[in-house]
């Protein structure tokens, strides 16, 4: 059972470009959530996809959108980046109605540095 | 609007005793909470969690209690040992919509554990 994987590692962009960042699910998981966790916060939610549509937003603007597709693989697109979209980026992956909670599995994360 | 919060950003511990971590909680309408450990350039582990209709849940060296009316949690980890020492997160499931549900964190907790 591979467990998630995310890329890259690090990223280093300018203020006004775009960038994705990319996340494979863990083995037989069908939900993607994507979280940003910006230096000494815990990770705060952006959003969730299921069967390829977003389902569930945080308080996030539309800038950050994301896609799923048919693996359930996932990447997460943010535009116009800003100073402040500096964080690590965490994608975690889960199988919906598995549990009440639907426990989540988390990757490594992409360290995103906006200069 | 901090809805999970982790008052303690760091605790230090001698090898063997008990460490015990703190969570307060604002919204009385969490019914999942669970806790994850996050080593340096790996991404959050879930370590234990519990239903808001229990008071306690034991795995191990991890237990995890549940004050519903002072919206308090703890994590007790006994005895503890030096592989122990990372960053701990406090987090609640909210239900979103239709299957999905959502993770709030803390700010998160370093745990040293001294030998």
């Amino acid at each position: 059972e591979t467990g998630v994987t995310q890329s890259p590692t690090h990223l280093i962009k300018t203020r006004g470009q775009q960038v994705t960042l990319r996340c494979s699910s863990q083995s037989g998981h069908n939900t993607v959530s994507w979280y940003q966790q910006a230096l000494g916060q815990g990770p705060q939610f952006i959003f969730q996809y299921y069967r390829e549509e977003e389902n569930g937003r945080g308080n996030f603007p539309p800038r950050f959108s994301g896609l799923q597709f048919p693996n359930y693989s996932s990447e997460l697109n943010v535009n116009a980046l800003e100073l402040d979209d500096s964080a690590l980026y965490l994608c975690a992956s889960s199988l919906r109605y598995r549990s009440l909670y639907n426990e989540q599995f988390f990757g490594p994360g992409t360290r995103l540095t906006v200069l | 609007d901090q809805q999970v919060k982790q008052n303690s950003p760091s605790l230090s511990v001698q090898e063997g005793r008990i460490s015990i971590l703190n969570c307060d909680y604002t919204n009385s309408m969490f019914d999942y909470f669970l806790w994850y450990k996050k080593y340096p350039a790996e991404g959050p582990t879930f370590l234990i969690s519990i239903s808001s209709i229990k008071d306690k849940n034991e795995d191990g060296r991890f237990t995890v209690f549940l004050n519903k009316s002072a919206k308090h949690l703890s994590l007790h980890i006994v005895p503890s040992q030096p592989g122990d020492s990372a960053v701990y997160f406090c987090a609640a499931s909210v239900y979103v919509s239709s299957g999905t549900y959502k993770y709030i964190f803390g700010t998160g907790t370093r745990l040293k554990v001294l030998a």
